[in-house]
């Protein structure tokens, strides 16, 4: 069965520093994986989604990668600031409409 | 928009006793799906409905749980009988495209 694998629980990192988060899976490549943000208390909510066919997106501060030679996907937060202190999950589609979400990765960007 | 609408927020119930949980999905979208979130498990997907057609319940971990879509704007999630490893914080989400998904704030569920 696939396995989604997101680096560490926690990343804590300073206030203008680049966070890097990682989602490893096995098996077969999806033919999308998306990133969600979630703040505690609350449901997660949609960043950004990168195909399969496409190797970077950005959007402002965030950007994607995904290499499915390594099925691996980074997400990249530049110029972090507290207020980007949050869980981040990615998901992974493989059919119909249903997502796999990782674990999820914590990070606290300290001021 | 209001975006997904969960209620209630919060439930405290007793073990043995019946537990309904709501959900309307945003204007339009036509896949809803159920979700339950634990620290041990993470988010986990229970069923999804297409056109108020449930299209995989295989996320359903026995038969205490129930789900229906009477129509295009409600759903419920139904345990009965609740038990205590039921407690966790459940998700309804919905999606007009099939791809991104948008969640509500979830019912915090505990199960005494």
């Amino acid at each position: 069965s696939q396995k989604i694998e997101q680096n560490s629980e926690a990343l804590n990192i300073q206030e203008g520093k680049t966070a890097t988060l990682t989602c490893n899976y096995t098996n077969y490549s999806p033919a999308y994986l998306q990133w969600y943000r979630q703040d505690p208390g609350r449901g997660p909510v949609f960043l950004l989604l990168i195909r399969e066919n496409e190797k970077e997106k950005r959007k402002e501060r965030l950007k994607v990668t995904f290499d499915t030679t390594l099925k691996q996907s980074l997400f990249h937060i530049t110029a972090s600031q507290p207020a980007d202190s949050a869980t981040y999950l990615c998901a992974l589609h493989f059919n119909d409409y249903k997502l796999s979400f990782g674990a999820g990765t914590t990070v606290t960007v300290r001021a | 928009d209001a975006g997904v609408i969960q209620s209630p927020r919060h439930e405290v119930t007793e073990m043995g006793q019946e537990v309904t949980l709501r959900c309307k999905p945003i204007s339009g979208h036509n896949s809803l799906f159920w979700y339950r979130q634990t620290m041990m498990r993470g988010l986990e997907l229970l069923i999804y409905f297409n056109n108020n057609v449930p299209i995989d319940d295989s996320g359903m971990p026995e038969d205490r749980f129930s789900a229906k879509m009477p129509n295009a704007s409600f759903s419920t999630l139904k345990i009965q009988p609740s038990e205590p490893r039921d407690s966790a914080v459940y998700f309804c989400a919905s999606t007009e495209t099939g791809e991104t998904q948008y969640f509500g704030p979830g019912t915090r569920l505990l199960v005494l």
